[in-house]
């Protein structure tokens, strides 16, 4: 079955600099790649996602990239603030069977 | 449009008790999903419900159960209680739960074991 490992565990960097979180997926029927962010005491929020069709997707100051060759996925997220500090967590779903998490990276 | 909501969100019970949660995905979705979230595993996957019927399930013990009524609210039940069943337990809620459908995730139910 599908197994994504996502690195780092825990990411620190100083606020207005950008963050890079990096997702790895084992099975190329992947097809939906989200990214969830889950802040203290709340359930996961889905914040972007994108399709195998596609390489890249934006949205404001978060990215996502995709390159179905080498099977990864990354978030970037640019001028970081405070309020971005949480834990992230990337997730690929093969076709029609249910969506495979990865461990998460806690973003300080 | 209401998001997806889980009762109760806090619960203490006692080992060997059993528990029964409750999630309401949102509004025309049929597909929920439901995981276990502790500090030390990630988001563990449960199982997952559609049209009533379990579609997909976890490697998870006998003890913990679920279902889905026709309006697609789920519940699920854990029995006999053990101290390690203590976690955050999540419901996530999609349109038919494939392909390329977005699942959102509710609040949560804090379950503590003593």
């Amino acid at each position: 079955g599908e197994n994504v490992e996502q690195h780092p565990s825990t990411l620190s960097v100083q606020e207005g600099d950008s963050a890079v979180i990096k997702c790895t997926y084992s099975d190329s029927a992947s097809n939906y790649f989200p990214w969830y962010k889950q802040e203290l005491g709340k359930g996961p929020q889905l914040i972007i996602d994108i399709r195998s069709n596609v390489g890249e997707k934006k949205d404001q100051r978060i990215a996502v990239t995709l390159n179905k060759t080498a099977k990864h996925f990354s978030l970037h997220i640019t001028e970081t603030q405070p309020e971005d500090s949480a834990v992230y967590f990337c997730a690929a779903r093969p076709g029609f069977q249910k969506l495979v998490f990865g461990t998460g990276t806690r973003l300080l | 449009k209401a998001g997806v909501t889980q009762t109760p969100r806090y619960l203490i019970k006692t080992r060997g008790q059993q528990v029964t949660l409750s999630c309401s995905p949102i509004s025309g979705h049929r597909s929920v999903s439901w995981y276990q979230q502790t500090p030390g595993q990630g988001l563990q996957f449960l199982f997952e419900y559609f049209s009533e019927t379990q579609r997909n399930k976890g490697n998870f013990p006998g003890r913990f159960s679920g279902r889905q009524f026709s309006n697609s609210r789920s519940e699920m039940n854990v029995s006999t209680l053990e101290l390690g069943d203590s976690a955050l337990y999540l419901c996530a809620s999609s349109l038919n739960g494939q392909g390329v459908d977005e699942q959102y995730f509710g609040p949560g139910t804090r379950l503590t074991v003593t």
